[in-house]
């Protein structure tokens, strides 16, 4: 499947701080989907954007689809110490996932 | 949500030997599985998915031999590390996805193999 570059690697910020990870393809994606994972954990699901431009919201959870269906974001509005994990997009039938990006919350 | 029960958690093993691993989805039929494997602060890796009643597809550059994959029932996969090495040392995850939104994945809590 086509991979998706995700960024950032990895970013500690400051309880109360946002928080951000994106993913990015050269080709149009029929769908994107989030995961979260603990450390020492499984992955979590999360989300699943289809439409163009779709913005769905999960209390501090941001999540966008691109209007060309090639990009994603996952925002965190106001991080608290149980944000902290690593956050994987994925596309396909066939999951295929991004990098992933590290996150810690520095409380 | 949708439990997927895999075990063991954590396995240590010696170099030559062979290690089963279950995947078993416990409130619903799962006929495709996929098995993952995924290294320290790496991210997920797709070995092979896991064909209910066929042969597994594995991804390329995975050895079908190494990793056997048997699917025999819905509720069941099973990866099966043979004649393991120090460099299979890994974390192995399942998944599985229900029929009505199989996109969606549920996951493991996945197996700690550790070869010696």
């Amino acid at each position: 499947g086509q991979q998706v570059m995700q960024i950032p690697q990895y970013q500690h910020v400051q309880e109360g701080e946002d928080f951000t990870t994106y993913c990015n393809s050269s080709t149009t994606l029929s769908n994107i989907q989030w995961y979260k994972q603990r450390p020492g954990g499984h992955p979590v699901f999360l989300i699943q954007l289809v439409k163009s431009g779709e913005v769905k919201k999960q209390k501090r959870l941001t999540f966008q689809f691109g209007e060309a269906k090639k990009n994603s974001s996952l925002h965190i509005t106001a991080t608290q110490t149980t944000d902290v994990g690593t956050y994987f997009c994925a596309h396909g039938n066939k999951l295929v996932f991004g990098a992933g990006t590290i996150l810690r919350v520095k409380s | 949500g949708a439990v997927v029960s895999q075990h063991p958690s954590r396995v240590i093993c010696k170099s030559g030997t062979s290690v089963k691993i279950e995947c078993r989805s416990l409130d619903f039929q799962a006929t495709t599985m996929f098995w993952y494997r995924q290294f320290p602060k790496q991210s997920l890796m797709l070995m092979a998915t896991s064909n209910e009643g066929s042969k597994a597809t594995y991804e390329q550059g995975v050895e079908k031999d190494k990793f056997l994959i048997n699917h025999a029932s819905l509720t069941l996969s099973t990866l099966t590390v043979t004649s393991a090495h120090p460099e299979d040392s890994s974390f192995y995850i399942c998944s599985a996805g229900r029929a009505l939104a199989k996109n969606i994945q549920y996951f493991g809590a996945g197996t700690r193999l550790s070869v010696l």
